[in-house]
């Protein structure tokens, strides 16, 4: 089955800096990987997703990557502020009849003032 | 506020026992996903209906059934139930088109489970 894994765990970061939080998934049929973002004692939110047609795709300071044929993607957050501090998810899903997720681990955020 | 609810907030039970989680998807939502977070496992996906069908599985226990009722709330049933069950689950919906379209997922608050 898929496995998805997601670096680094944790990541500190000066405000305004850029952060980067990379994963690799094993089933090259994964089509589609969307990132949420957990902030503590609350639900998970989309922030940006991707479909596997699509190489990039930019959201003002979210952007996510997705290299197909070395089967990772990349969250890339500039101008980073305290309120991006949260955990962040990455996951990789098929479609086969219904939609199946598989899930990193999580990379923990904190962005220093 | 998603516009999905869960319901309990908290739920406290003892090992052996079962419990019934429920969920209301957004209004007009067609697809329920269920989902476990612990400490150790990260965000599982367990299940998802779409319009009363079972549609995927993730990795949900045998002792764990599910299901979508005409009015498209859901319910995630937990039996003979251990302490390594103690998490929070979450519920999510979509849209839900049912032919392979992506669509955003909105989590409800979720239900914290402790079993002792």
């Amino acid at each position: 089955g898929e496995n998805v894994e997601q670096h680094p765990s944790t990541l500190s970061v000066q405000e305004g800096d850029s952060a980067v939080i990379k994963c690799t998934y094993s089933d090259s049929a994964s089509n589609y990987f969307p990132w949420y973002k957990q902030e503590l004692g609350k639900r998970p939110q989309l922030i940006i997703d991707i479909r596997s047609n699509v190489g990039e795709k930019k959201d003002q300071r979210i952007a996510v990557t997705l290299n197909k044929t070395a089967k990772h993607f990349s969250l890339h957050i500039t101008e980073t502020q305290p309120e991006d501090s949260a955990v962040y998810f990455c996951a990789a899903s098929i479609w086969n009849y219904g939609q199946n997720f598989v899930f990193g681990p999580g990379t923990r955020l904190s962005v220093l003032p | 506020d998603s516009g999905v609810t869960q319901t309990p907030k908290h739920l406290i039970t003892a090992t052996g026992q079962r419990v019934t989680l429920r969920c209301s998807p957004r209004s007009g939502d067609l697809s329920v996903y269920w989902y476990q977070q612990s400490l150790d496992q990260g965000l599982q996906f367990l299940i998802q209906y779409y319009n009363g069908e079972e549609r995927a599985k993730g990795n949900i226990l045998e002792r764990f059934s599910a299901q979508q009722f005409p009015d498209l709330h859901s319910e995630l049933n937990l039996s003979s139930l251990e302490l390594g069950d103690s998490a929070l689950y979450f519920c999510a919906s979509s849209a839900g088109s049912g032919v392979g379209v992506y669509e955003t997922q909105y989590f409800g608050p979720g239900t914290r489970l402790l079993v002792l």
